[in-house]
This record gives C-alpha cells, sequence and structure tokens, in this order.
C-alpha cells in the first residue's frame, strides 16, 4: 500500500515557541492532504486540507493563523503550529489519498506526530 | 456524509472470530463504507470498504445488509494485536474527499 511518513514523531517544546511537522508521501504523489488533531481518549479531528500550490482549507474553529499548513510539492505537506500552548499538545497525523487516476477514497496515514508542549 | 452508529467497546477471545457491527441507515446510493482501525498512539490503518457486495482481503471481510443500512466488520482470527479502535466511515468516493471519524468501536481480544 501507499507510504506517508511523518517527522517528527515526538516533539517538546517550549511555550511560544513554533514547531513544524512534515508530512511526505513517500511512493505516490498527493495533490491533497489532510491534517488530523487527535486528543487522548478521543476520535481523530480533522483540522485542514492541504492542497498543492493553493492555499489550505480549514475546518470551523481552526485557526489557519496558528496552524500554519503549505504544501509546495506533490510529496510534502508542513503543519507549523505557531506559537504553541500546553493546550496545543496533541497527536496529530496527516494523510493523503493513496491511489491516484482511480477514484478509491482510501485515505493512508502517517504514523502521528505528538507534540507535548511545556 | 451519512452518520454511523457503533458500539462503544467489545471483546474477543484470541483465535475466535470478531464481528463488529455498524449502523449507516441514511446511507445514500453512492456512498461506500470503509472500515479504519487505530492501534494506541499509531496513525489510522486502512482496512476495507465496500458498495453493497461483501468484500474480503488478507484483512478482514465486509459484509453489508441487501438494504445498505447496516455491515459488519469480520476478523475471522483474532489476535492480540487486533487489539484497537475500529472506525465505520460512510460517504462516496473521492480523491480529495475528506474522512470524518466517529467515535468507532475499541475491540479488546483476549488471550
Amino acid at each position: 500500500g501507499a507510504v506517508v511518513s511523518q517527522h517528527p514523531s515526538r516533539v517538546i517544546c517550549k511555550s511560544g515557541t513554533s514547531v513544524k511537522i512534515e508530512c511526505r508521501s513517500l511512493d505516490f504523489q498527493a495533490t491533497t492532504m489532510f491534517w488530523y488533531r487527535q486528543f487522548p481518549k478521543q476520535s481523530l479531528m480533522l483540522m485542514a486540507t492541504s492542497n498543492e500550490g493553493s492555499k489550505a482549507t480549514y475546518e470551523q474553529g481552526v485557526e489557519k493563523d496558528k496552524f500554519l499548513i503549505n504544501h509546495a510539492s506533490l510529496t510534502l505537506s508542513t503543519l507549523t503550529v505557531t506559537s504553541a500552548h500546553p493546550e496545543d499538545s496533541s497527536f496529530y497525523i496527516c494523510s493523503a489519498p493513496g491511489t491516484s487516476g482511480r477514484v478509491t477514497g482510501e485515505l493512508f496515514f502517517g504514523e502521528g506526530s505528538r507534540l507535548t508542549v511545556l | 456524509d451519512a452518520k454511523t452508529t457503533q458500539p462503544p467497546s467489545m471483546d474477543c477471545a484470541e483465535g475466535r472470530a470478531a464481528n463488529l457491527p455498524c449502523n449507516h441507515s441514511t446511507i445514500s446510493g453512492n456512498e461506500y463504507v470503509y472500515w479504519y482501525r487505530q492501534i494506541h498512539s499509531q496513525g489510522p490503518q486502512y482496512i476495507i470498504h465496500g458498495l453493497k457486495n461483501n468484500e474480503t482481503n488478507e484483512m478482514a471481510s465486509l459484509i453489508i445488509t441487501e438494504d445498505r443500512k447496516s455491515s459488519t466488520l469480520i476478523l475471522p482470527h483474532a489476535t492480540l494485536r487486533d487489539t484497537a479502535v475500529y472506525y465505520c466511515i460512510v460517504r462516496a468516493p473521492s480523491n480529495t474527499g475528506k474522512l470524518i471519524f466517529g467515535q468507532g468501536t475499541t475491540l479488546q481480544v483476549k488471550p
């Protein structure tokens, strides 16, 4: 199956700093990627849709100035948490449609990045 | 996208079949049923999907009722590594469409 990789898998930062998380499609191209956030014992919550070469689309209630998304190439999307606060501590997961040229609806997910803000 | 209802938790004995139900009574004609699972602290993993026919792959079988208002994911011989949260999601297929996750079913496989 298609492989999506995230980096870093774990990151600890101080309050007020910015953290960048990378999401790469390793063996396929992805014009669209999705970013999710998951708090402990809760389900995944969609944050935004990352579009290659254009602005990301954010879900209602997600601050676009706080969660900066860049999709500069067909294999890389980045999520930057700006001025991080302890309440931003969460598990961040990216995903991408795995099969181009065939509409299947499957999404392939990265391993997730656990952010801890002190 | 149609809403799904799943039991919050289930137990299964190791080696036995795990049958995970999902209700989707408002499903539309062009919407597929997708199943994903999430093992603790990992990203979700695609399992299987189907429209109206039963489907089988190396991981599981998907049984969809004739009226398509419910489905069952079957893990034929559950192992301890199958312990995870299983999500049933219904939506139309799209390479740009997003997946909205519900609360899923926590399956605990016991020795």
